[in-house]
């Protein structure tokens, strides 16, 4: 088994340019998290999909930011436009059925916006 | 809303030394409750998981965490501390939607573990 995978590792853009971030989850899993880190706020919940879909998106700071999980293997948080403030590690987890079991991560995308 | 405190930022402890990482929850019905472990520069590995059942729960690396109700606290040990338990601990509970029946975890802000030769 691979895990949770993410891409890319790191990212560094300037602000006001589109970022994509990319998660493939565990196979069989379906149930897929984003989550955000920073020093100020810990770990964030930002979205979860059950079975491909969004559940609950009360996390997503703003409308700069979306999530889409086009299928059960694939999913992407885009921002646009990128500002400063959202230099972050952004990890995705995934679970099989509702989460109950606990997640697995990925190893997460660090973000920086110059 | 469900919460969880971990009232130590950091914590120093002697390699051989016992270890406890304090972790209480706030929630109104039974909890599903988890510790991750984080390696710098690495995503949140799961160290052990509580449900229900014995409050004495086993994980990997040879931790282990006791769930007290009448405490709401699940606080993780290990008897003797090695230099590569050094990471930062989280615990966190599982918040249960009573419409989709989901859990969703919500973290505490963390345990940095410093082992000292």
């Amino acid at each position: 088994d691979a895990g949770v995978i993410q891409s890319p590792r790191h990212e560094v853009t300037e602000m006001g340019q589109e970022v994509t971030l990319r998660c493939k989850p565990i196979s069989g899993h379906n149930s897929l998290f984003w989550y955000r880190q920073t020093m100020m706020r810990g770990l964030e919940l930002l979205i979860y999909f059950n079975n491909n879909v969004p559940i609950d998106d009360s996390g997503m700071p703003e409308d700069r930011f979306s999530a889409k999980m086009p299928n059960a293997s694939f999913s992407t948080l885009k921002i646009q436009p990128s500002e400063p403030r959202d230099s972050a590690v952004y990890f995705c987890a995934s679970s099989p059925r509702t989460g109950t079991r606990g997640y697995t991560f990925g190893s997460g995308t660090r973000l920086t916006v110059v | 809303a469900q919460s969880v405190t971990q009232p130590d930022i950091h914590i120093t402890v002697s390699e051989g030394a016992s270890l406890e990482l304090r972790c209480n929850y706030s929630y109104g019905a039974t909890p599903y409750l988890f510790w991750y472990v984080q390696s710098p520069g690495q995503g949140l590995q799961l160290l052990l998981k509580y449900f229900s059942g014995d409050t004495l729960v086993q994980g990997i690396k040879g931790f282990e965490a006791e769930f007290k109700r009448s405490q709401s606290s699940f606080n993780l040990r290990k008897p003797s501390v090695h230099w590569s338990d050094a990471a930062e601990y989280f615990c966190a509970v599982g918040a249960g939607s009573m419409n989709t029946g989901f859990q969703k975890l919500v973290f505490g802000t963390g345990t940095r573990l410093l082992v000292s030769p």
